[in-house]
């Protein structure tokens, strides 16, 4: 089973800044990531698939990175709505697997 | 539009069972596959298994062998995840999804949609 390191396990920043998150798998799995953002009591949400494709209606400021073992999501300049736990997932290997999530608080 | 509809939440005692529904809408229910994702209380996204809607072939998760089924009504374009001797920590919020990357003839797809969930509550 792959498993997906994300960090950090926190974020907290202010409006305006960049966030930078971190997913890391435990072997190879091309580009086969995809990331979700998921609010409370919502269901997760698609960002980005084969790490860099934006999903529909995802805002610019959404950015995807990243191939082989290491990947990143980018938000160039934090809005309020953005706080959220984000989650990567890899679509390789079998079973799926899910990173264990990066909360990103906006303060 | 695409869509899928979860049933209602349900509160089951230790050692019954449950079955939840995935009513999907806005597409051709046999071409793509529905994901089963457990989400339990605080915690993660965990990946169940699958269920070919065409074929009716299931992949579980090794940890998930023996204790959930997956099934659907092609009929009724609605698939089934049903989850049997349930213990007071499977208590969690189940999602159908059917998710980006390839349909069931093995072309790519690229819409992901998700159900609203259905909490499933475990106590005595």
């Amino acid at each position: 089973e792959t498993l997906l390191t994300q960090s950090p396990a926190t974020l907290s920043l202010s409006p305006g800044e960049r966030a930078t998150l971190s997913c890391r798998a435990s072997q190879y799995i091309g580009n086969s990531l995809g990331w979700y953002q998921q609010k409370p009591g919502q269901a997760p949400r698609l960002l980005f698939y084969y790490a860099s494709n934006r999903a529909t209606d995802i805002p610019a400021r959404f950015s995807g990175s990243g191939s082989g073992t290491d990947f990143t999501l980018t938000i160039s300049s934090l809005e309020p709505e953005d706080s959220a736990v984000y989650y990567c997932q890899q679509r390789r290997s079998w079973p799926d697997t899910f990173g264990q999530g990066t909360k990103l608080e906006i303060k | 539009q695409v869509q899928l509809v979860q049933s209602g939440a349900e509160m089951k005692k230790p050692g019954a069972s449950v079955k939840v529904s995935c009513k999907a809408g806005g597409y051709t229910f046999t071409d793509y596959f529905i994901h089963w994702v457990r989400q339990a209380p605080g915690q993660g996204l965990e990946w169940m298994g699958r269920i070919n809607p065409n074929s009716g072939a299931t992949n579980l998760a090794q940890k998930f062998q023996g204790s959930v089924t997956m099934t659907r009504d092609t009929s009724i374009s609605t698939a089934y995840m049903e989850w049997s001797s349930l213990k007071s920590d499977d208590t969690a919020v189940f999602y159908c999804v059917k998710l980006w990357g390839w349909t069931v003839a093995g072309t790519s797809d690229f819409l992901d949609v998700w159900g609203q969930g259905t909490a499933v509550t475990v106590s005595s």
